[in-house]
């Protein structure tokens, strides 16, 4: 089984400040890692992946997370926010191997950033 | 193309009544879940179906049944609604493959059980 962790519900942060919404997760197998983005009254969107290769992975509109398997984190960061990066992400894992695909999610991390 | 699509988008329902949440994905992935997200709590898998024909349980399953009707539609039956049930139902949709395993997820139902 796995499991996600996201330590900061709330990171409320000034427009074109760094961000950093923290991530780690826990499985007895390797799994496939993932950041999802939901903005208000909409369904989630996939926002970047690791599935192997580089453990540094980059969205199109200046996300990254570095998949750290000693400290099985996957942290989300951004060196100066937006105000339309307000939304709620959320860090998920799926077990590699098969599994049906399924995915283990976070609590989720309510970015709102401010003028 | 339209995606993952979910109907209805609001539902009030009383307790004890019955309902069904629609999905329908146009992508012709093979597998499709049901999540329910409520706050501080993230998403959890109510049922999934990895291809047509087959269902599975999930992380929350009590209170509800699925149906895999076809390829393209997998719906969510409340039988007894409970207050309980008051969430918010997403829908989702991925190919199977042991390297494509993003999904793809629907706009939501927004259900209220008094």
């Amino acid at each position: 089984a796995q499991s996600v962790t996201q330590l900061d519900s709330q990171v409320p942060v000034f427009e074109e400040a760094p961000v950093e919404l923290r991530c780690n997760y826990s499985s007895s197998v390797s799994v496939y890692l993932f950041w999802y983005v939901q903005y208000p009254n909409q369904g989630l969107q996939l926002l970047l992946k690791y599935l192997s290769g580089s453990t540094l992975v980059e969205s199109i509109n200046g996300f990254e997370a570095e998949f750290n398997k000693s400290q099985t984190s996957f942290h989300l960061r951004k060196p100066s926010v937006h105000i339309s990066d307000t939304a709620e992400y959320f860090c998920a894992v799926s077990p590699q191997g098969g599994g049906g695909n399924k995915l283990t999610f976070g609590t989720g991390t309510q970015l709102k950033v401010e003028l | 193309n339209a995606g993952v699509t979910q109907t209805p988008k609001f539902q009030v329902l009383k307790t004890g009544q019955s309902m069904t949440l629609q999905c329908a994905q146009d992508m012709n992935h093979n597998s499709m879940y049901w999540y329910r997200q409520d706050p501080g709590m993230g998403l959890r898998l109510i049922y999934y179906s990895a291809s047509e024909g087959t269902t599975d349980k999930g992380e929350v399953p009590n209170g509800y049944n699925v149906s895999r009707l076809n390829k393209r539609e997998f719906s969510l039956r409340l039988e007894s609604a409970a207050p309980s049930q008051t969430s918010v139902y997403f829908c989702a949709s991925s190919e199977m493959g042991l390297e494509l395993n993003e999904q793809f997820f629907g706009p939501g139902t927004r259900l209220t059980v008094l």
